[in-house]
């Protein structure tokens, strides 16, 4: 595609309930990352991913964040019993490589937690 | 304290005035990143700096690097109100793959 995408735009869920998103990189991008702001804050690194591997999963913030890749191409960040702190902006970035330095980012996904 | 730190927080210039924001960080680094962010959505790459290069430019924007003080500064000349949005940096370590945000500074350009 042109860009990276992100679905859905806007999420609202009830507390307690899984959510996924989803993030199509732009076609030939092997790394991937994903990142999560809240209102009025700077971006949090989540995961990255290399290909289907994830080197680097250290931000993930609990264990009921989980995020796989498949393909090298499409991602899926998965919260399982979302809470009231999981209201952000999750934002998906891809890079033609680790050593291609510019991140594009997609437009996000708005997550609500009710 | 978070890396990449930038000041100001907040910043309101009239159109046609130069914007300067700052960026200071801690660690090592590898190359320090511009982003600019509208409307709390997608980012977009403006210019990196690599550790070794000392100032950069690219169309209106100039951004210098001063390794020794960790520090950076993006500065715009000849502000436009379509500049309003709000901009972070970005530094990558000398070792990992990560890049590490600021919390941004919002720039309001008033026509």
């Amino acid at each position: 595609g042109a860009g990276v995408s992100q679905s859905p735009s806007n999420k609202v869920t009830e507390k307690g309930k899984d959510v996924e998103l989803r993030c199509d990189p732009i076609s030939g991008h092997t790394a991937l990352y994903w990142y999560r702001q809240s209102l009025g804050q700077g971006l949090e690194f989540l995961i990255y991913f290399q290909g289907n591997s994830a080197p680097d999963k250290s931000g993930l913030p609990s264990d009921r964040f989980s995020a796989e890749r498949t393909g090298g191409s499409v991602s899926t960040l998965t919260i399982q019993r979302t809470q009231q702190e999981d209201s952000a902006v999750y934002l998906c970035a891809s890079s033609l490589g680790p050593a291609r330095e510019t991140q594009y980012f997609g437009p996000g996904t708005r997550l609500l937690v009710l | 304290s978070q890396q990449g730190e930038e000041d100001p927080q907040a910043l309101s210039i009239q159109e046609g005035e130069n914007a300067t924001m700052n960026c200071s960080y801690k660690t090592s680094i590898n190359n320090l990143q511009w982003y600019r962010q509208n409307s709390g959505r997608g980012l977009v790459h403006l210019i990196l700096i690599r550790s070794n290069e000392r100032e950069k430019h690219s169309g209106r924007l100039r951004v210098t690097l001063d390794t020794s003080k960790k520090s950076s500064s993006l500065l715009i000349t000849a502000s436009r109100a379509a500049d309003t949005a709000s901009y972070f940096c970005a530094i990558r370590e000398t070792s990992g793959s990560r890049l590490t945000f600021g919390e941004g500074t919002q720039l309001t350009v008033n026509p």
